[in-house]
C-alpha cells in the first residue's frame, strides 16, 4: 500500500494564480482531511470529508475549495492565491473507527505564494 | 469544545537520559488521545494512542505515554533518549467527534 500520497511536493505561485493540490489514499478510508501547518502554529483544519460526495468546512476554509467525487481522491483547490496561503499542506485519512481511529498523513505539499 | 496544550515549545535532553514531552487536554466526555511525530520535511507519523483500559500506553520506537484522568494529561515518555528521536511531536485529542484537535507541537532536541 502506498498509503496517502500528495502531489506536488513543492510549488511556487504568483499572487492571483490558482492551483489544485492532489491527495489520494489507497486504504479505502471514508474520512479525509486537509490541514495547513504554519511554524509554531500546529495543524489547522481546512476542510474534511466523511465520504464520497460529502465535504464540510474546518477551522480555516476561506480561500479554499474541495471536492470528493471518489473514496480515494480529495483534491484541494486554491482559486486566487494570496501570500497568506504560503504554508505546508497535509492531507490525512482514517477509517470507520471514527474518534478512536488513527490518522494517516501524506508527505505534504510546500506552497509559496509570491 | 475540545483543546490541547503542549506547554513547551522545545525540550532539550542529553542522549541516554529519560525524556518527557507534556500534553494536557480538555474535552467533553471520554477522551481519545494520540501522539504523532514529524521528522523534517515529512508528514506526521502515528506513535501511540489511548482509547480505554490501561493508563500506560506503549507505542513505536520505545515511546510510552501515561493517561492521567484527574490531571487531564497524556505525557509522552521514553526511558533513554536517542539522537534520532529529535523531531517535532504533536499531541491530539478527540472527544465524541471524529475531528481531532492538535497541539502546537513540541520540538525535541536530543544532544549527543
Amino acid at each position: 500500500n502506498a498509503g496517502v500520497t500528495q502531489t506536488p511536493k513543492f510549488r511556487i505561485l504568483k499572487i492571483g494564480q490558482s492551483m489544485t493540490l492532489q491527495c489520494t489514499q489507497d486504504m479505502n478510508h471514508n474520512y479525509m482531511y486537509w490541514y495547513r501547518q504554519d511554524p509554531g502554529m500546529g495543524l489547522k483544519l481546512i476542510y474534511y470529508s466523511v465520504g464520497a460526495g460529502i465535504t464540510d468546512k474546518g477551522e480555516v476554509p476561506n480561500g479554499y475549495n474541495v471536492s470528493r467525487s471518489t473514496t480515494e481522491d480529495f483534491p484541494l483547490r486554491l482559486e486566487l492565491a494570496a501570500p497568506s496561503q504560503t504554508s505546508v499542506y497535509f492531507c490525512a485519512s482514517n477509517g470507520l473507527a471514527g474518534a478512536a481511529d488513527t490518522q494517516y498523513f501524506g508527505p505534504g505539499t510546500r506552497l509559496t505564494v509570491l | 469544545a475540545q483543546s490541547v496544550a503542549q506547554p513547551e515549545d522545545q525540550v532539550n535532553v542529553a542522549e541516554g537520559n529519560p525524556l518527557t514531552v507534556k500534553c494536557t487536554y480538555s474535552v467533553s466526555g471520554n477522551p481519545y488521545l494520540f501522539w504523532y511525530v514529524q521528522y523534517p520535511n515529512r508528514g506526521l507519523q502515528f506513535l501511540l494512542k489511548y482509547i480505554t483500559g490501561d493508563n500506560l500506553v506503549k507505542g513505536s520506537y520505545g515511546f510510552e505515554a501515561e493517561f492521567n484522568k484527574s490531571q487531564t494529561s497524556f505525557h509522552l515518555k521514553k526511558p533513554s533518549a536517542l539522537v534520532s528521536d529529535s523531531a517535532l511531536y504533536f499531541c491530539a485529542v478527540r472527544g465524541g467527534s471524529y475531528i481531532p484537535t492538535f497541539g502546537r507541537g513540541t520540538s525535541l532536541i536530543v544532544h549527543p
